[in-house]
């Protein structure tokens, strides 16, 4: 079974630094996509950014990026010139989409806060 | 962008009660959804999944007679919390994706769900 492992579960950062946050994965696959989500306070689930597996090039989002490291099961999130409306849980998330049901299978979270 | 309507988003109600929630694709049609519970300061644990047509599909430990899942068209599927209790109270929330190989998953709002 596929499992996604987020190993810092609190992370901080002072405004405008930048801030790697990382998420390691167990497959088999060779297809499938990862994801990042943000749960700010108000618990809604932001899609943030999302890779596919069979591309070499890594995804950027305006002021966020990834690294995906295929090899190694990797794939962290650079959040640059951190703003105080990034203060959220980060759920890093694998999906594969082979099969039916193209389950979402979540990391364990890391808060991210943001000091002035 | 695609949106993902998920009701009510507060319940209180006296243990015994059965509460229904409903989560809606506004502008896309899902054959598939995704119901999870969320624990405070926790990750996003999958419940169950919904197919359209068909019977849902639960995760190992969960009670299919607690909580009964109908999609009954490609657009809404409900989730009745059948006689709550305060044990079943927590944040559940509800994604679904639009067809397509690559697509994200979507997330309804969240459900507070709170038994007295």
């Amino acid at each position: 079974a596929q499992t996604v492992t987020q190993s810092q579960p609190e992370m901080s950062v002072q405004e405008a630094e930048t801030v790697t946050l990382s998420c390691t994965y167990d497959t088999s696959e060779s297809d499938y996509y990862l994801f990042w989500y943000k749960q700010p306070p108000s618990r809604q689930m932001i899609l943030v950014i999302r890779q596919e597996a069979y591309k070499q090039q890594n995804a950027t989002e305006n002021r966020f990026s990834v690294n995906f490291q295929k090899a190694a099961k990797s794939f962290s999130l650079k959040i640059s010139d951190s703003q105080l409306g990034d203060a959220a849980m980060y759920f890093c998330a694998y999906r594969n989409p082979r099969g039916g049901a193209q389950k979402l299978v979540f990391g364990q979270g890391t808060r991210l806060t943001i000091n002035p | 962008g695609a949106v993902v309507s998920q009701h009510p988003s507060r319940v209180i109600c006296k243990s015994g009660t059965s509460v229904k929630i409903e989560c809606r694709s506004l502008d896309f049609q899902a054959t598939t959804m995704f119901w999870y519970r969320q624990f405070p300061k926790k990750s996003l644990m999958l419940m169950a999944t919904s197919n359209e047509g068909s019977k849902a599909t639960y995760e190992q430990g969960v009670e299919k007679d607690k909580f009964l899942i109908n999609h009954a068209s490609l657009t809404l599927s409900t989730l009745t919390v059948t006689s709550a209790h305060p044990e079943d109270s927590s944040f559940y929330i509800c994604s679904a994706a639009d067809r397509g190989r690559g697509q994200p998953q979507h997330f309804g709002d969240g459900t507070r769900l709170s038994i007295l």
